[in-house]
């Protein structure tokens, strides 16, 4: 099983603010820097976040990202049907030497 | 346009062997780190492996360290994932993903990814 925890879901309605948790240790999130990736039905993923906090070009500022100790989050806010989608979180873990993916949270647009 | 296209999936028994490719375009193949992530349909993410951008540097998954072996060939633009002794639990779509950095800086591109199914 994965080492980073998510929620499996979140839900929110047009136009809200939703966050998503990642909830890691000592030897990957605290020290490392967090990814975050939003996957469509049958798509690939899609870098949402890179560096804790970055975001690429063209992905929009609605989506945001944190880090405090060994925990993370992403939220999305200003939410839209097109945010339904499954995020995940990812980071180096210094101990399995090697990247972790957390969980996955689906996100629903009620 | 940055592309990575993976190709060498299939139908195979356990035990058996198969090597994955992922061809690659748009930039600048060997200045960039590169990995494989996998994906049982409907469930999440799992990292495989990774290689740095010079081939000294590589990592591989619990599940499948002494198995798999990753390499790359620089002139060709092409990443490889030999696997062999694949078990049912190989069974996934196999995404190449490009590195943000030279070696381990998380990924920025994926393909669209191939399917291996273990299957006697």
């Amino acid at each position: 099983q994965s080492v980073l925890t998510q929620p499996p879901s979140a839900s929110g309605t047009p136009g809200q603010r939703v966050t998503i948790s990642c909830s890691g240790s000592t030897s990957n999130i605290a020290y490392n820097y967090v990814y975050w990736y939003q996957q469509l039905p049958g798509t690939a993923p899609k870098l949402l976040i890179y560096k804790n906090n970055q975001r690429p070009s063209g992905v929009p500022d609605r989506f945001s990202g944190s880090k405090s100790g060994p925990s993370a989050s992403l939220a999305i806010s200003g939410l839209r049907s097109e945010d339904e989608a499954d995020y995940y979180c990812t980071t180096w873990d210094d101990s399995l030497r090697g990247y972790v993916f957390g969980t996955g949270t689906k996100v629903t647009v009620l | 346009e940055v592309q990575l296209v993976e190709s060498g999936g299939g139908l195979v028994q356990p035990g058996r062997s198969l090597r994955l490719s992922c061809v690659t375009s748009g930039f600048i193949f060997d200045d960039y780190g590169m990995h494989w992530v996998r994906q049982v349909p409907g469930k999440g993410l799992e990292w495989v492996s990774g290689i740095s951008y010079n081939s000294e540097s590589t990592a591989y998954a619990d599940s499948v360290k002494g198995r798999f072996t990753i390499t790359r060939d620089d002139a060709k633009r092409t990443l490889y994932l030999q696997m062999s002794r694949l078990t049912v639990e190989d069974t996934a779509l196999y995404y190449c993903a490009r590195d943000m950095a030279p070696a381990w800086d998380g990924m920025d591109v994926w393909g669209q990814g191939t399917t291996v199914t273990v299957s006697s």
